[in-house]
C-alpha cells in the first residue's frame, strides 16, 4: 500500500491565519490525490481533487499544489467553519489511502 | 443531488457477520461511470478503503480484507451492500459509503455509521 504521512498532526490558529499543511506519498501518485474536510459527526468533504482543482462550492480561499510526492493544502485566510480535521488520499494505486489527518484548532 | 444513508446493526458478536446496507437518494444507483465504495474509520486510526462496486455488478477489494469482504448492487432498492465475515474487535469502526467517479476522488459520503464488535 502507499504510505500517506501528514504533517503536523494538529495546529492552532486564529481566523485569518494562513494555514499550510503537507502531505508526502510513499511513492509516485502523479496527479491522483486529493483533499479532504472532516467536522464531528459527519463524513469527509471533498475539497479539492486531482492535486488542485477545488471541487464546487468550495471556497478559493483553500488550494492545493505538489512538488514531487509533496503535496500542499493551503488556507489563504482561515475562517471559523474552516476548524475541522484535514484528509490527503491517494488514487493512483490500489487500494486507494489515506493520511492519518491534520487538526486545525482555534488557538 | 445523490445522498448517501448507511444502515446496519450497531453491534455485531466476535466471529459473526456484519451487514451493512447504504441507501442511495436523488439519483440512481446504476448511472454510469459511478463507483459504489466502503469506507471505514477505527477510532484514531486513518480512513481505509474497504472495496467498491461498479455499476456492472463488478468488484475490487482491499487486498487486506479480501477474503472476508463482499460488496453488492441491489438496484431494485437503489442500495448497494457490504458483508464482512469473521469480524473481530479489529473490526471496530465507523464505517461510510462512498461513491467517486472515474479518478477515485470520493465525492459524496453518508454520515457514517458506528460498529462496535463485542459479545
Amino acid at each position: 500500500d502507499v504510505q500517506m504521512t501528514q504533517s503536523p498532526s494538529s495546529l492552532s490558529a486564529s481566523v485569518g491565519d494562513r494555514v499550510i499543511i503537507t502531505c508526502r506519498a510513499g511513492q509516485t501518485i502523479r496527479k491522483y490525490f486529493h483533499w479532504y474536510q472532516q467536522k464531528p459527526g459527519s463524513g469527509p468533504k471533498l475539497l479539492i481533487y486531482d492535486v488542485s482543482t477545488l471541487q464546487a462550492g468550495v471556497p478559493s480561499r483553500f488550494s492545493g499544489s505538489e512538488s514531487g510526492t509533496d503535496f500542499t493544502l493551503t488556507i489563504s485566510s482561515l475562517q471559523p467553519e474552516d476548524f475541522a480535521t484535514y484528509y490527503c488520499q491517494q488514487s493512483y494505486i490500489n487500494p486507494p489511502t489515506f493520511g492519518p489527518g491534520t487538526t486545525v484548532e482555534m488557538k | 443531488q445523490v445522498q448517501l444513508q448507511e444502515s446496519g446493526p450497531g453491534l455485531v458478536k466476535p466471529s459473526q457477520t456484519l451487514s451493512l446496507t447504504c441507501t442511495v437518494s436523488g439519483g440512481s444507483i446504476s448511472s454510469t461511470s459511478h463507483y459504489w465504495t466502503w469506507i471505514r474509520q477505527p477510532a484514531g486510526t486513518a480512513l481505509e478503503w474497504i472495496g467498491r462496486v461498479y455499476t456492472d455488478g463488478s468488484t475490487n477489494y482491499n487486498p487486506s480484507l479480501q477474503s472476508r469482504v463482499t460488496i453488492s448492487l441491489d438496484t431494485s432498492k437503489n442500495q448497494f451492500s457490504l458483508k464482512l465475515t469473521s469480524v473481530t474487535a479489529a473490526d471496530t469502526a465507523l464505517y461510510y459509503c462512498a461513491s467517486h467517479g472515474g479518478n477515485a476522488a470520493f465525492d459524496i459520503w453518508g454520515q457514517g455509521t458506528m460498529v462496535t464488535v463485542s459479545s
